[in-house]
């Protein structure tokens, strides 16, 4: 079956604060995509990172990095130097090639002033 | 970039009406759209797979009588919720992957937030 887990459900800061947001993802597809996206209160989905399962590079995008380690089933997503607009609902998903996607259950990230 | 618009992005209705959705891809044909169901606080929920000239797949639970989905173009895809009641209540939202579009490359529209009173 798959899955996706993003154990923490609410996570507070203080801005210019790191943080991580952690997703572990099940799957026994060979050929995967893993994503993250980014929900603001509006509601409507912001695209961050697609990654496919061959391409284990990490990352990086502005303050932006994403760790992909296939050997524990990870796709972490780190947020460098918070600030208050980083705040919202992140969810990492797993995709195949069908295109559906299995959302994890999202990590509200709170960066407080 | 890849666009997919939903229309409306919020909508009230009584109960027992029905509403249509629409998920339009503007710059693309989308031979397959999904619908996603989000409840409050909640994740995304796959609600079912709609394929331009055949009939919606739907996911495991999910009741196609009440979910009517149409994806008569290649351009649109239309969810309609039928005798609508308080629990169907959420925010909708679809995906469309544009074809020869690497795979995995998906692009969602903005979301319908559905209020039944």
């Amino acid at each position: 079956a798959q899955k996706v887990t993003q154990a923490q459900t609410e996570i507070s800061v203080v801005e210019k604060e790191d943080v991580t947001l952690d997703c572990v993802y099940e799957t026994r597809d060979t050929t995967y995509y893993l994503f993250w996206y980014k929900q603001p209160p509006s509601g409507e989905l912001v695209f961050l990172i697609r990654r496919n399962s061959f391409d284990e590079q990490n990352e990086i995008s502005g303050r932006y990095s994403w760790n992909f380690q296939k050997s524990t089933s990870s796709f972490n997503f780190t947020i460098t130097a918070s600030q208050v607009v980083d705040s919202a609902v992140y969810f990492c998903a797993l995709g195949s090639n069908t295109g559906k996607l299995i959302f994890g259950q999202g990590t509200t990230l709170q960066v407080k002033p | 970039g890849a666009v997919v618009s939903q229309h409306p992005s919020r909508v009230i209705c009584k109960s027992g009406t029905s509403v249509k959705i629409e998920c339009r891809s503007l710059d693309f044909q989308a031979t397959t759209m999904f619908w996603y169901r989000q409840f409050p606080k909640q994740s995304l929920m796959l609600m079912a797979t709609s394929n331009e000239g055949s009939k919606a797949t739907y996911e495991q639970g999910v009741e196609k009588d009440k979910f009517l989905i149409n994806h008569a173009s290649l351009t649109l895809s239309t969810l309609t919720v039928t005798s609508a009641h308080p629990e169907d209540s959420s925010f909708y939202i679809c995906s469309a992957r544009a074809p020869g579009a690497n795979t995995g490359e998906l692009f969602f529209g903005e979301g319908s937030r559905l209020t039944v009173l």
